[in-house]
């Protein structure tokens, strides 16, 4: 299996730009997890969907931050306009359901996003 | 609302010592408990999990334990080797929001670990 797979694995922007994350979840599973890694923050859940559908966006920061998920091996995540403070790692997780909870979760590379 | 505490920050040790991480937590109605590694500029990878109902699991020489009702669990490494340094997280699965019955982690900060040859 060739795991969660993210891209772009490097993105520098300016303030103000759009910008759009992807991901590709392991064939399979029917959950999708994005996070965000700061040093201060450490990581924090943003959004996750359950069979396509967004359950729980309580981590979302704000408006600017939105994300979709039109099929079960594709997700992507925009943020726009964007803005230094955005400035982490964004980090896109799979898993499946077992017992009626989910699994272990397997975490992509990451995107290191830098916005200037 | 969950918290988990991850203690010490950061710990340095020669080759071969045998080494405890920490991990605490704030709700003890969690699903279960997992411990991953990352190594810097890489993304997590799954070390062990250890469901509410069990007390510990092992991996060769990872051993994880979780005690519920004092909120705490731990990560034995045995005869630690330079390889083993990387930062390790540990993660409670707590109940999710949204009209979903399914867990959502919260996240520990993490210790980095560093073992010297």
């Amino acid at each position: 299996d060739a795991g969660v797979i993210q891209s772009p694995r490097h993105e520098v922007t300016e303030m103000g730009q759009e910008v759009t994350l992807r991901c590709k979840p392991i064939s399979g599973h029917d959950y999708l997890f994005w996070y965000r890694q700061t040093m201060m923050r450490g990581l924090e859940l943003l959004i996750y969907f359950n069979n396509n559908v967004p359950i729980d966006d309580s981590g979302m920061p704000e408006d600017r931050f939105s994300a979709k998920m039109p099929n079960a091996s594709f997700s992507t995540l925009k943020i726009q306009p964007s803005e230094p403070r955005d400035s982490a790692v964004y980090f896109c997780a799979s898993s499946r359901t077992s017992g009626g909870v989910t699994d272990t979760q397997y975490f992509g590379p990451g995107t290191r996003l830098t916005v200037l | 609302k969950q918290e988990v505490t991850q203690i010490p920050a950061a710990l340095s040790v020669p080759e071969g010592e045998n080494l405890v991480l920490n991990c605490s937590f704030t709700d003890s109605a969690i699903y279960n408990l997992q411990w991953f590694r990352q190594d810097p500029g890489k993304g997590l990878t799954s070390l062990l999990l250890i469901q509410s109902s069990q007390r510990e699991q092992t991996s060769g020489r990872l051993n994880a334990s979780l005690d519920k009702s004092s909120g705490r669990s731990t990560l034995y490494i045995a005869a630690s080797q330079p390889g083993d340094s990387a930062t390790y997280l540990c993660a409670a699965l707590s109940p999710g929001g949204g009209s979903s019955n399914t867990g959502k982690l919260i996240f520990g900060q993490g210790t980095t670990l560093q073992v010297k040859p």
